[in-house]
């Protein structure tokens, strides 16, 4: 079965603690994706990667980090920095110039 | 820059009613248009999609015409069920935005059905 996984679904932290989400995909797509989603707000992207070793910050990208070292795998460390990690964190992929998958999510939750 | 507006929620209606959800979006060049939906504690799937002008994307019963006078993507079903009970987010990919469809999302809106 092709698709998205992230894993895993909830993850707890304690303040002050670096975490890395993970996502990987066996769609063979180019392009990969990172989204925060607040309570009923939409998507923010915070990084996204066209090709290995290459990615870009988005509209949020302050206090994370990713890196895109095989095209299956694009995984998102939230750093201590971030002032407010606790989120529904998604991950998607495209082709180049198609629409994008989505993963099921991981809901991360800090104190 | 580009940008897309829905309509605000929530939405709600008894089942069997006739559902619009009005979308209009503002961009340069010719962009795709997609409708994705999200059910409570998961990802977004791709509802339907509509890659030019006139074109109709359907699935499920639902449909979206891309209207490029009116620069808009309405999501409409003629008969809704409890179980499309979700949020709904419009968004747009422009070939603007180089090689890789960075997407342009709307804020969502969220449809509760009445059994």
């Amino acid at each position: 079965d092709g698709g998205i996984t992230q894993s895993p679904k909830y993850l707890f932290r304690k303040e002050g603690q670096n975490v890395t989400l993970s996502c990987e995909q066996n769609l063979n797509h180019d392009a990969m994706y990172w989204y925060r989603q607040d309570p009923g707000q939409g998507l923010r992207l915070i990084y996204y990667s066209q090709i290995v070793n290459d990615f870009q910050k988005g509209d949020i990208a302050e206090g994370y980090s990713v890196s895109r070292e095989k095209k299956e795998s694009f995984p998102l460390t939230v750093t201590s920095a971030q002032k407010n990690p606790t989120a529904f964190y998604l991950c998607a992929s495209s082709p180049s110039f198609g629409e994008q998958y989505f993963g099921p999510g991981t809901r991360l939750t800090v104190t | 820059g580009d940008s897309v507006t829905q309509m605000e929620g929530p939405v709600t209606l008894s089942e069997e009613a006739f559902l619009t959800i009005n979308c209009t979006y503002t961009a340069t060049g010719y962009p795709s248009l997609f409708w994705y939906v999200q059910y409570p504690g998961e990802g977004l799937q791709l509802l339907l999609k509509a890659t030019k002008a006139d074109d109709k994307g359907s699935n499920k019963g639902f449909e979206a015409t891309y209207r490029k006078e009116t620069t808009s993507f309405h999501l409409e079903k003629g008969s809704v069920q409890v179980s499309d009970s979700a949020v709904y987010f419009c968004a747009l990919s422009s070939p603007e935005y180089s090689s890789a469809s960075k997407i342009i999302f709307g804020s969502g809106t969220r449809l509760s059905i009445r059994p």
